[in-house]
């Protein structure tokens, strides 16, 4: 069955980086585009990027240009989206999905809690 | 890029149909046929209803459905249950460089 599994709650300080990873399991990695998107706390959700993890390409968000990396391991099937210069704004809840090109999401990871707080 | 527009909040009793819109431009939701809906229940990851403006996943029920005209789209749920009740995220294709909005949410309340 498909699986997405993201690492575990960060704590950060305004200023650092987060590393978040996605690991899939149950399809073929390299089919599939994949998007991140985030929630703040009682607030929507917001498009981050997404990743052709065949190629390696990426298109991000007018938002998050500059600041944010999405890279891909083909031979563990692990895709990684990287913030950087983090404000607590970026306190919110990171989902990996799996989907087309266009947006749609199939399956998601269970989220990963970024914290950042002085 | 702005957010799509969506009514904050519908409710509706068990059994009826509620519709839930979604507003853009003629730069997404009007120019592109890639809108897609999420159901999100407290705590939990978003789960993908419709997609394509239109199409539904496979096992998701039969009264969902998606449509569109010009720059709006919209979701309508047919037979309220009260499982239904959670937040509805559009989502719309925005062309490359601009990547892809979703909408403000609009909560669900069922009666």
């Amino acid at each position: 069955q498909v699986q997405l599994v993201q690492s575990g709650a960060e704590v950060k300080k305004p200023g650092a980086s987060v590393k978040v990873s996605c690991k899939a399991s149950g399809y073929t990695f390299t089919n599939y585009y994949m998007p991140w998107v985030r929630q703040a706390p009682g607030q929507g959700l917001e498009w981050m990027g997404i990743i052709n993890p065949s190629t390696g390409s990426t298109s991000y968000a007018q938002k998050f240009q500059g600041r944010v990396t999405m890279t891909r391991d083909t031979s563990t099937s692990t895709v990684y989206m990287e913030l950087s210069s983090l404000r607590s704004e970026d306190t919110a809840v990171y989902y990996c999905a799996r989907g087309s090109f266009y947006g749609d999401a199939d399956y998601w990871g269970q989220g990963t809690l970024v914290t950042v707080s002085s | 890029q702005s957010a799509l527009t969506q009514p904050r909040s519908v409710s509706g009793s068990p059994g009826q149909s509620v519709t839930i819109s979604c507003t853009g431009t003629s730069s997404d939701v009007g120019y592109y046929n890639y809108v897609s809906w999420y159901q999100l229940h407290p705590g939990k990851a978003p789960k993908l209803m419709i997609y394509d403006v239109s199409k539904r996943p496979s096992g998701v029920p039969d009264r969902f459905s998606g449509s569109k005209s010009d720059n709006t789209a919209s979701l309508t749920i047919s037979g309220l249950q009260a499982e239904d009740e959670a937040d509805y995220y559009c989502c719309s294709y925005a062309g490359t460089y601009t990547s892809r909005v979703f909408g403000g949410g609009t909560k669900l309340t069922v009666l």
